[in-house]
């Protein structure tokens, strides 16, 4: 079961704006999206965004997810020291009918 | 509020048998898909097994598949992950999640830690 790809390390400055990337196939990203999950270890995963690129209920408006063909991408803007975390992108290989993750992106605000 | 309680979590010999529990509340339990997801040390989150709500459909990553077995029961609000043959490489954290068929990974656990060693 292949996973999806995912950058292992992006880093900006305090402010700046943070684009991640998470490339798939027809059967997972471009059939059904992805969702978007922040980790900071010791604690468990967040979501930060539902398949349909919305944000649940608490979730800052600096986080938006999209989506173009078989790659979703999330853009963290205004960054801030505690956004620096790990980061996954995860979507249901429809053909296969198995859940693929990412190998995460470690996100660090310099 | 939703929340998922982990347990069972312990240090087993290659070989062996664990059973991880994971107790939901504060939700329509039986409307949730429940998902179970592991993250050994120094590694990345890897899917393990999913449940659709109602019972519908179990589903199982091939790293585990024929060794792990996912049940629920909706009358008590509870998810298991029944597993078997243990291996070195099934050490890691186990995290519940719930969520709709469809986006699955909405809610967290804490985790429950499993250690496979002699």
């Amino acid at each position: 079961q292949a996973g999806l790809t995912q950058p292992p390390s992006v880093s900006k400055g305090l402010g700046q704006t943070a684009t991640l990337t998470c490339t798939g196939n027809s059967n997972d990203v471009g059939d059904r999206g992805a969702v978007w999950l922040q980790h900071h270890q010791g604690h468990p995963p967040k979501l930060l965004s539902d398949r349909h690129n919305n944000r649940p209920s608490g979730i800052s408006e600096r986080f938006s997810a999209s989506r173009s063909g078989n790659t979703a991408s999330l853009t963290i803007t205004g960054l801030q020291p505690e956004d620096e975390a790990d980061y996954y992108c995860s979507a249901w290989e429809s053909r296969l009918e198995v859940r693929v993750f990412g190998g995460g992106t470690k996100l660090t605000v310099l | 509020e939703v929340q998922l309680l982990e347990s069972g979590g312990d240090l087993v010999q290659p070989g062996g048998s664990l059973r991880l529990s994971c107790a939901a509340s504060g939700l329509s339990f039986s409307s949730y898909a429940m998902t179970w997801v592991r993250q050994a040390p120094a590694k990345g989150l890897e899917w393990v097994s999913a449940i659709g709500s109602h019972g519908r459909g179990l589903y199982y990553a091939d790293s585990v598949k024929g060794r792990f077995t996912i049940s629920r029961d909706n009358s008590n609000n509870m998810v298991w992950l029944q597993m078997n043959s243990l291996r070195a490489e099934d050490t890691a954290l186990y995290y519940c999640a719930a969520g709709s068929d469809t986006d699955p990974l909405d809610f967290w656990g804490q985790g429950t830690l499993v250690t496979v060693s002699s």
